[in-house]
């Protein structure tokens, strides 16, 4: 069966600071990739999406950047941190294919910027 | 990407039927309608997907008219447990899957 492994769980880090979050997944090839970032009390945003290694796409401009090293590796990353970075990070993947058959969301990450 | 509209917030007593509406005129004809459920801290989970007329599992329905422009999904006999976010997503593979996460609908179930 697939997992999606998403960490750390939790992690405060000071304005001006980098970031480096990691998610994987497991049981599938070539996945759709997803970061998604949600505020208190909010909807979910997407913040960048992947279809195949090296392969990017930025839905929102701001000082976040993603990478895929490898098939089932999604990583998001700041050089520089913000106040306005402090949220929720949920992690995502799909199958591929031309019927949609739903995300799988990791456990997420709560980031608070100080 | 079909924008969709959701009521913030819905209170209901444990054991009955909830019914939650979603809006999405602008849907496409290859769009798919998904449910998800999000708790505190938690990743949203899939509940139901369909494309027209009705789908039923284990957890919920979902209603669908004919013309599709909006979607009904339904929770028969509510618990506390059920208390939660319910988000509706309209959306189809375009060479990487997105879609457009509203803000849901709260549910409150009261005993």
């Amino acid at each position: 069966s697939q997992t999606i492994h998403q960490w750390p769980a939790t992690l405060v880090q000071p304005v001006g600071s980098p970031l480096s979050l990691e998610c994987t997944v497991e049981g599938t090839s070539n996945p759709n990739l997803y970061w998604y970032r949600q505020a208190a009390g909010r909807g979910l945003q997407l913040l960048f999406y992947s279809v195949g290694i090296g392969q990017i796409s930025s839905e929102v401009p701001q000082n976040l950047s993603a990478s895929r090293p490898q098939d089932r590796q999604f990583i998001l990353s700041s050089k520089k941190l913000l106040l306005s970075d402090s949220g929720f990070y949920l992690c995502a993947w799909s199958l591929t294919g031309y019927a949609f058959s739903g995300y799988t969301f990791g456990s997420g990450t709560r980031l608070t910027v100080v | 990407l079909a924008k969709t509209t959701q009521p913030i917030s819905m209170d209901s007593y444990e054991g009955q039927e909830v019914n939650i509406t979603c809006s999405h005129n602008n849907i496409a004809t290859n769009d798919y309608i998904t449910w998800y459920q999000q708790f505190p801290s938690q990743g949203p989970r899939f509940i139901i997907q369909g494309y027209k007329t009705k789908v039923t599992n284990e957890v919920a329905s979902l209603f669908i008219p004919a013309d599709r422009k909006s979607s009904t999904l339904s929770l028969p006999r509510v618990s506390l447990s059920d208390t939660a976010v319910y988000y509706c997503l309209v959306g189809n593979y375009t060479g990487g899957f997105k879609t457009i996460f509203g803000a849901g609908t709260r549910l409150f179930v009261k005993a």
